[in-house]
């Protein structure tokens, strides 16, 4: 079945550029996401390229798209304190139902 | 309003109680999810509403009754809950199903006793 993997942990100092990676199987994805969460709160959509572009930018954060390795990454900018949460991961290839990766927890150190 | 909305945020429950989780939107999407999610995992999909009628339930126990009344508004109705089934209940939609991710709304935190 579809599977979607990120690494669990990344620890940055406040400043420093942070780069989560994430991989995916089903190659006939048509968007990738990346959510946030912050403790006790529900997911934040923060970003989603489509399956043709290679890259996209939005202020502070950049999504690279390595469709032929079917590697995704977020890259944060800048990073402060208030950018520690988990990060999902995630695809579409079923029309309703997105694959969630087990989310990256971003810890921001002063 | 970019918002998705749910109540109660807490919520606990007798494994014999009937109690309901609401959730609402005002941002014209027709498609809307229940996602159930326990402590350091990612979401797990319950059910997918598009268009007002249920188009996917993920093999969901019974116990759990999903109901969408109109198009801004979606329930689901707990009945003989067990301990495990205590977990953070979250609500999300999206224009339709076909992409470009959802809005989630906070949660509702449901202890079963």
């Amino acid at each position: 079945g579809e599977d979607v993997e990120q690494s669990l942990f990344l620890s940055v100092r406040e400043g420093d550029s942070s780069v989560i990676n994430c991989t995916y199987t089903d190659s006939s994805s048509t968007y990738l996401y990346w959510y946030k969460q912050e403790p006790g709160a529900g997911l934040q959509l923060l970003t989603y390229i489509f399956s043709n572009m290679d890259m996209k930018q939005d202020q502070r954060l950049t999504v690279l798209l390595n469709k032929k390795d079917k590697h995704l990454s977020l890259r944060i900018a800048d990073t402060q304190t208030g950018d520690s949460a988990i990060y999902f991961c995630a695809d579409d290839t079923n029309a309703g139902k997105s694959t969630f990766g087990d989310g990256t927890t971003l810890t921001v150190k002063p | 309003d970019t918002e998705v909305t749910q109540t109660p945020k807490h919520l606990v429950m007798g494994m014999t109680n009937k109690k309901s989780l609401k959730c609402e939107q005002h941002m014209g999407h027709r498609a809307m999810y229940w996602y159930k999610q326990k402590a350091k995992k990612p979401p797990e999909l319950m059910f997918v509403y598009s268009y007002e009628k249920l188009s996917i339930n993920e093999s969901v126990p019974s116990r759990f009754s999903p109901e969408c009344p109109n198009s801004s508004l979606l329930n689901l109705h707990l009945h003989a809950l067990q301990p495990e089934d205590s977990a953070l209940y979250l609500c999300a939609s999206s224009q339709d199903t076909g992409g470009r991710g959802y809005t989630f709304g906070s949660g509702t935190r449901l202890t079963v006793v």
